[in-house]
């Protein structure tokens, strides 16, 4: 089973830039990563995503390592309003995806 | 506008009725999902209609069935419902089925079995 392992929970100070890990050993060659986070009683909110390649959005970058087994989602700074839950996906071809637990964030001001 | 729409936003029933949530996306997107998530906040992928063929069926009761009447509509219709069926209920949508495309969530139901 393609699945993801995250931190439960992690603090960022406004402003400050966050690094949120994921580690995906089982990754195969042609799974993509993608990650997604829900605000408080919302649904999930697409982030990023990449399959070997860093990534940059307007809201993230990804920074996938080199053998794929695990990759950062960087948030550049931190806002109040990115307090969520982070979620690493892998999607594997055929449509089958995994969810993991995800990572809480919580912003201080 | 909302991209994602699904209604109700609440649903509180009793054990063994039979209830329907349903969902539209005005995004123009081929391929919609319906997920669950429990109390531990665990999202599960149920069913992925594709066209309005099904194409994602995961290991689901039968009491649970999906219907697709068009491209922009995907409902989901529970028979019998059972306490472990309390959970938030998501619709989603994406251009295509695959790993490329992202997909856009809608704001959820909140069913509550009594």
């Amino acid at each position: 089973d393609a699945k993801t392992t995250q931190p439960n929970s992690m603090e960022s100070n406004e402003e400050e830039p966050v690094h949120l890990p994921c580690n995906h050993s089982t990754i195969s060659g042609t799974d993509y990563i993608h990650w997604y986070r829900q605000l408080p009683s919302q649904g999930p909110e697409y982030v990023i995503h990449g399959l070997t390649s860093n990534v940059n959005n307007r809201m993230a970058s990804l920074a996938i390592a080199e053998d794929r087994k695990s990759s950062t989602l960087i948030l550049h700074r931190a806002t109040l309003r990115d307090a969520a839950v982070y979620y690493c996906i892998l999607w594997r071809t055929g449509n089958q995806f995994y969810f993991g637990t995800g990572t809480s964030l919580t912003v201080i001001p | 506008d909302t991209a994602v729409s699904q209604t109700p936003k609440y649903l509180v029933t009793q054990m063994g009725n039979d209830k329907s949530i349903k969902c539209e996306q005005n995004l123009g997107h081929d391929t919609m999902y319906w997920y669950k998530q429990d109390s531990k906040k665990f999202l599960k992928i149920m069913f992925s209609y594709n066209n309005k063929e099904l194409i994602i069926n995961e290991t689901v009761p039968n009491r649970f069935s999906p219907k697709s009447p068009d491209k922009a509509h995907l409902n989901l219709h529970i028979n019998s419902l059972e306490l472990g069926d309390s959970a938030v209920y998501f619709c989603a949508s994406s251009q295509a089925p695959g790993q490329y495309y992202e997909q856009y969530f809608g704001p959820g139901t909140r069913l509550t079995v009594t």
